[in-house]
């Protein structure tokens, strides 16, 4: 499995204000994957980043409030911009791997703990 | 629409219990199923998975029991410790779809002494 990590692991801030997320993982994967997951709640997926090519976003979720770099294989950048009360939330990278079989999944970073005031 | 339905939201169980969490989907097109283990302030991690082949997978302490005809596929947790007492989250996906996955709505297990 891919070992990911994540900068900063959590963070308070003032509405208004702008943050960005990296996602580091330590090998060479196509697909990337932003998450997010509000207290006690369940994984909603922001957008798909796949390297070479723009960022897929699910309903609900624009790329001028959560613009996504992908520059490498390797690397991805999630921006909170223009954040309100209503951001404060956990952001999880995640990045599709392979397991027996041939099988796609999915493994997990961290995630960033975002409260905003 | 919810994809995938998870129950119960919570559940405590006795140490050297069985743990049952459920879940049901509606989209046969669906050919992947995995679990995840999430510890507060961690982020969910790969526990158990299935493919709609098998009726059954087992690893460990973990069981997931596949009943395609019903559409429903639970994760079973035996002897079940406090170091188990977390969130799991049941997920669908499907070829085709990007490697999107469709997340239950999580299940909190308290494993008490």
């Amino acid at each position: 499995s891919a070992v990911i990590s994540q900068k900063p692991s959590r963070d308070i801030c003032q509405r208004g204000t702008s943050l960005t997320i990296q996602c580091q993982v330590d090998s060479q994967v196509t697909m990337m994957f932003w998450y997010r997951q509000q207290p006690g709640q369940s994984l909603t997926l922001i957008a798909t980043a796949n390297q070479g090519s723009e960022a897929t976003y699910e309903s609900g979720f624009v790329i001028d409030k959560f613009p996504i770099s992908r520059p490498n294989l390797t690397f991805s950048t999630l921006t909170v911009s223009n954040m309100s009360p209503e951001d404060s939330s956990i952001y999880l990278c995640s990045v599709g791997g392979r397991v027996a079989g041939n099988q796609e999944t999915q493994y997990f970073g961290p995630g960033t703990r975002l409260l905003v005031l | 629409q919810q994809q995938v339905k998870q129950s119960p939201q919570s559940l405590i169980v006795q140490k050297g219990g069985i743990s049952i969490i459920n879940c049901a989907y509606e989209n046969t097109a669906f050919d992947y199923f995995p679990w995840y283990q999430q510890f507060p302030g961690k982020g969910p991690a790969l526990l158990i998975a299935i493919r709609p082949d098998v009726s059954e997978k087992k690893e460990g302490r973990f069981t997931i029991s596949f009943n395609k005809s019903a559409k429903q596929f639970s994760l079973h947790i035996m002897d079940s410790q406090p170091g188990d007492s977390a969130t799991y989250f049941c997920a669908a996906s499907m070829k085709g779809t990007g490697n999107q996955f469709y997340f239950g709505t999580g299940t909190s297990l308290t494993v008490i002494p």
